[in-house]
C-alpha cells in the first residue's frame, strides 16, 4: 500500500479481554516499530523487528504484552487481559531500514479500556 | 544511555512570531535527526532530517533546524509562526552503531500559537 496502514482505528474491550491490533507497513520495509501514546504524552516505544533479526522487546511494559511479525511484513500487537491504564493511542510505524532511515507512522489505534 | 531531551514541554507564542523548539542529544557519535510533527488528529508527519553536510537543514512548512555538535543539539526553527502550525513536535534520533537502527524519541513539545 501507500502507507502504513493500522486496523481497527477504534477499540473500545472491556477490562480483562484480549485485544489484537493490526499494522500493514509499507511494502518493502524491513524496520516495523510499535509505540504507545498516552493522553498528552510522547512516544513510548514497545517494541521494534528489523528484518529478520530477534525483535528489541525492551518496551514492552508487561508479558501481558506481545507482538509478531509474519513474513517480514504484517505486525500484530496483542495485549491480554486488558487493563484500563492500557488505555492509548498505539501506533505502528516502518522504515526502510537503512542507516538514517526516516519511519513513516499509521494513523494509529485509539484503545478504550472500559 | 543514548537519549534524546526536549526541554520545552509546551510553547505558546503569538502568530507571527519566531519559534525555537530545542532539542539535545546523548550519544557518542554524530547522529541521524529528525523532526516530526504530529497536528491534533492527525499522524506524525515528517517535517525535516538531518544525515550528513550542511547544519543547516530545510524542511517542510517554512520549517529548518540546525545541528550544532559542540552543544549535542538540533533545534527547530520558523521564522513566523502561522495559527495552523499549533501541534505536538517531537524530536527523534537514530544512532548508526552496529545493527541497531532504532530511533529514540523526546517526549515532545506542545506548540500553541495566539491569534
Amino acid at each position: 500500500g501507500a502507507g502504513v496502514s493500522q486496523s481497527p482505528s477504534n477499540k473500545v474491550t472491556e477490562k480483562g479481554k484480549d485485544v489484537e491490533l493490526r499494522c500493514d507497513p509499507i511494502s518493502g520495509h524491513t524496520a516495523l516499530y510499535w509505540y504507545r501514546q498516552s493522553l498528552g504524552q510522547g512516544l513510548e516505544f514497545l517494541i521494534y523487528f528489523q528484518g529478520n533479526s530477534a525483535p528489541d522487546k525492551s518496551g514492552l511494559p508487561s508479558d501481558r504484552f506481545s507482538a509478531e511479525r509474519t513474513g517480514g511484513s504484517v505486525s500484530t500487537l496483542t495485549i491480554q487481559r486488558t487493563q484500563q491504564e492500557d488505555s492509548a493511542v498505539y501506533l505502528c510505524a516502518s522504515s526502510s531500514g537503512s542507516r538514517g532511515a526516516e519511519a513513516f507512522f499509521g494513523q494509529g489505534t485509539r484503545l478504550t479500556v472500559v | 544511555a543514548q537519549s534524546v531531551t526536549q526541554p520545552d514541554i509546551h510553547i505558546t507564542v503569538s502568530e507571527g512570531a519566531s519559534l525555537e523548539l530545542r532539542c539535545n542529544y546523548s550519544y557518542g557519535a554524530t547522529p541521524y535527526l529528525f523532526w516530526y510533527v504530529q497536528s491534533p488528529g492527525q499522524g506524525l508527519q515528517l517535517l525535516l532530517k538531518y544525515f550528513s553536510g550542511d547544519t543547516l537543514v530545510q524542511g517542510i512548512k517554512g520549517f529548518e533546524a540546525e545541528f550544532k555538535r559542540s552543544q549535542s543539539s538540533f533545534n527547530l526553527r520558523k521564522p513566523s509562526v502561522h495559527w495552523s502550525d499549533a501541534a505536538e513536535y517531537f524530536c527523534a534520533v537514530g544512532f548508526n552503531a552496529g545493527n541497531n537502527r532504532k530511533l529514540i524519541w523526546g517526549l515532545g513539545t506542545s506548540l500553541a500559537v495566539n491569534p
